[in-house]
């Protein structure tokens, strides 16, 4: 069965520090992935995502993603966080057939 | 415009009360999905509809919801007898097709609260 895992409720980081947020996935054949972000009460909003090709993947807003089929991980990242990043970020895939699963989120606090 | 409209943004209603919810979806986009989010929790998916294609009704929590999409196009969602439990805010995505690698646009939501 699919499955997208995000290991932490909630990331903690002061600003200008690096910020990463972990997903891991678990998806039959060849993973697509993606990261969207969901400011308080807004829609979710698409940030990048990764089909093939680079493994380093570059999206909106400064953040990347960085896919690793041996750890079959796809954590985002943002070498410097800023307060206006604090949010609920959701890591998602699609299944062989489109079907689409997300993380249950992750609620970044960058503190000034 | 140019994003996924769902209306209303916010709904209160008594128990027990019918609800419809409503989904605009960006023009010339097949898929469109249902999702449920409770209060800073995660997505719980609902239903999907591609094209003319029978809706993958697998996440629909009980036979109180039901949703249709007419003309390919508008979607509703129907919360029947609502209890305080349908409380949660109901989100709308919609994609260019049912390809892997198409991202889903979302739209705001509707706040739906059950008294």
């Amino acid at each position: 069965a699919q499955s997208v895992a995000q290991p932490e409720d909630q990331v903690n980081v002061a600003e200008g520090n690096p910020l990463t947020v972990k997903c891991t996935y678990s998806v039959s054949g060849n993973p697509y992935l993606f990261w969207y972000v969901q400011y308080p009460n807004r829609g979710l909003q698409f940030l990048l995502k990764y089909i093939t090709g680079d493994n380093l993947v570059k999206g909106s807003y400064g953040f990347e993603a960085e896919f690793n089929k041996s750890q079959t991980s796809f954590h985002l990242k943002k070498p410097s966080a800023l307060v206006s990043d604090s949010a609920l970020y959701f890591c998602g895939a699609t299944d062989s057939w489109g079907k689409f699963q997300f993380g249950a989120g992750t609620q970044v606090v960058v503190t000034p | 415009g140019a994003g996924v409209s769902q209306s209303p943004s916010n709904k209160v209603t008594e128990k027990g009360k019918d609800v419809e919810l409503r989904c605009d979806p960006i023009s010339g986009h097949t898929a469109l999905y249902w999702y449920r989010q409770s209060l800073g929790q995660g997505l719980e998916f609902l239903i999907y509809f591609q094209g003319n294609s029978a809706p993958d009704k697998s996440g629909l929590p009980s036979d109180r919801f039901s949703a249709e999409r007419t003309g390919g196009s508008v979607s509703t969602l129907t919360i029947q007898r609502t209890q305080q439990e349908d409380s949660a805010v109901y989100l709308c995505a919609s994609s260019r097709h049912r390809d892997k690698n198409q991202p889903q646009h979302f739209g705001d939501g509707t706040r739906l609260s059950i008294l």
